[in-house]
């Protein structure tokens, strides 16, 4: 069975810091996908990093970078420079291998957590 | 902006009734996801169109159904409502290539039962 944990509920930052959001996933599978959306208030879900589970290397994308280390099945995301545009849900979430091999894979998806950058 | 459209945006039904929520797949998709999302939840899969077909489904009952149209458009029904069904319903369209289809999702429709 497949579980995606978001321990944090909530977090509040000061802007300018630098903050990481923990998510730990549990799986079967041997192939599988880990993902990173942003929730707006407006509620669409902004999708921003895929990882597949044989690429560990970790990556950096502007402000945004990404740790994926399967011996703790932990993918975690910080955020360095906080601004207040960054407020929003964060969701981690898990797609195993195809289920018939045509692509037919769907997302699990953790709660989230709600991340607050103060002025 | 994905190019994935929903509608209606926001909808108050009562319980018991039924209702249709509607969405565009971006062009070129021709797989469409239905998530539905509680308030302080995550997204869960409710299931999946290709081709018309429903190719993968959720731990939803059968109330819940949906449609696929030639032009991969989709419909979600969910009949005899219950309190439970208030959530936000999101539509992810992708295209079927390859071992991995990226999901690109609509704004959503707010659903409240009264």
């Amino acid at each position: 069975a497949q579980k995606v944990t978001q321990a944090q509920t909530e977090i509040s930052v000061v802007e300018k810091e630098d903050v990481t959001l923990d998510c730990v996933y549990e799986t079967r599978d041997t192939t599988y996908y880990l993902f990173w959306y942003k929730q707006p208030p407006s509620g669409e879900l902004v999708f921003l990093i895929r990882r597949n589970s044989f690429d560990e290397q970790n990556e950096i994308s502007g402000r945004y970078s990404w740790n994926f280390q399967k011996s703790t099945s932990s993918f975690n995301f910080t955020i360095t420079a906080s601004q207040v545009v960054d407020s929003a849900v964060y969701f981690c979430a898990l797609s195993e291998a195809a289920l018939d091999q045509t692509g037919a894979n769907n997302l699990f998806f953790g709660t989230g957590t709600r991340l607050t950058v103060i002025p | 902006e994905t190019g994935v459209t929903q509608s209606p945006t926001h909808l108050i039904k009562t319980r018991g009734q039924q209702v249709t929520l509607r969405c565009s797949s971006q062009s070129g998709h021709n797989t469409v996801s239905w998530y539905q999302q509680a308030l302080g939840q995550g997204p869960q899969f409710i299931f999946q169109y290709y081709r018309e077909e429903e190719n993968g489904r959720g731990n939803f009952p059968p109330r819940f159904s949906g449609l696929q149209f030639p032009n991969y458009s989709s419909e979600l029904n969910v009949n005899a409502l219950e309190l439970d069904d208030s959530a936000l319903y999101l539509c992810a369209s992708s295209l079927r290539q390859g071992s991995y289809n990226e999901q690109f999702f609509g704004p959503g429709t707010r659903l409240t039962v009264l």
